[in-house]
């Protein structure tokens, strides 16, 4: 099983509230994901990081933004939460000589009121 | 536009059946193309993969056949059972990857 951890695992908050979506992993990967899923929908890529101190914007525009401090940890920042961004968040990591293998995390849903 | 577009969206199949969901690609230049399964509750966790050197890859009751001329590849689920119910997702690319929109297997016993 894969050594990767994502808290909250359901989170619901109301519209403004700033929130920090937690992602860890503890397979000393340098690149770490996050995705966004809704029912129906394929995984979007909003950030990526290839490692500390690296961090980009991925194919689906997100108000969100991630920081990359440590190889470990990659949270997921919202200022201001609204209705719009209630979805399933997906937290991934890859690396080593399996690096296109990616580990994913059992996600945060999100609903915001 | 959709780098990956992945059919059916749902498939039920009798226990001990072919389960077969079938993908399509766009870029050429595409050189990893992983399926994954997914529990309700749980992330997707990575089934079976292959490169486009190959034509097919298998591992257990689990086959993928690619055709890079076509851009297509397949997943075949051979001897379907019950505990393979599950939303499995195809993906491509190279670093960054671009994922189907998943299908939703039901294997009825």
């Amino acid at each position: 099983e894969a050594d990767i951890y994502q808290t909250p695992r359901y989170l619901v908050i109301g519209t403004g509230k700033k929130i920090t979506l937690e992602c860890s992993q503890t397979m000393g990967h340098d690149k770490m994901y996050w995705y966004q899923q809704d029912p129906g929908m394929e995984l979007h890529l909003i950030h990526y990081s290839y490692g500390v101190n690296s961090t980009e914007k991925g194919d689906l525009s997100s108000e969100s933004t991630v920081s990359r401090i440590r190889t470990e940890h990659f949270p997921l920042t919202l200022e201001s939460a609204r209705p719009s961004h209630t979805s399933q968040y997906l937290c991934a990591s890859s690396g080593g000589l399996a690096d296109n293998e990616q580990f994913f995390g059992p996600g945060t849903r999100l609903t915001v009121l | 536009q959709q780098q990956v577009k992945q059919s059916p969206q749902s498939l039920i199949v009798q226990k001990g059946g072919i389960s077969i969901i079938n993908c399509a690609y766009e870029n050429t230049a595409f050189d990893y193309f992983p399926w994954y399964q997914q529990f309700p509750g749980k992330g997707p966790a990575l089934l079976i993969a292959i490169r486009p050197d190959v034509s097919e890859k298998k591992e257990g009751r689990f086959t993928i056949s690619f055709n890079k001329s076509a851009k297509q590849f397949s997943l075949h689920i051979m001897d379907s059972q019950p505990g393979d119910s599950a939303t499995y997702f195809c993906a491509a690319g190279g670093g960054q990857f671009y994922f189907g929109t998943g299908t939703s297997l039901t294997v009825i016993p």
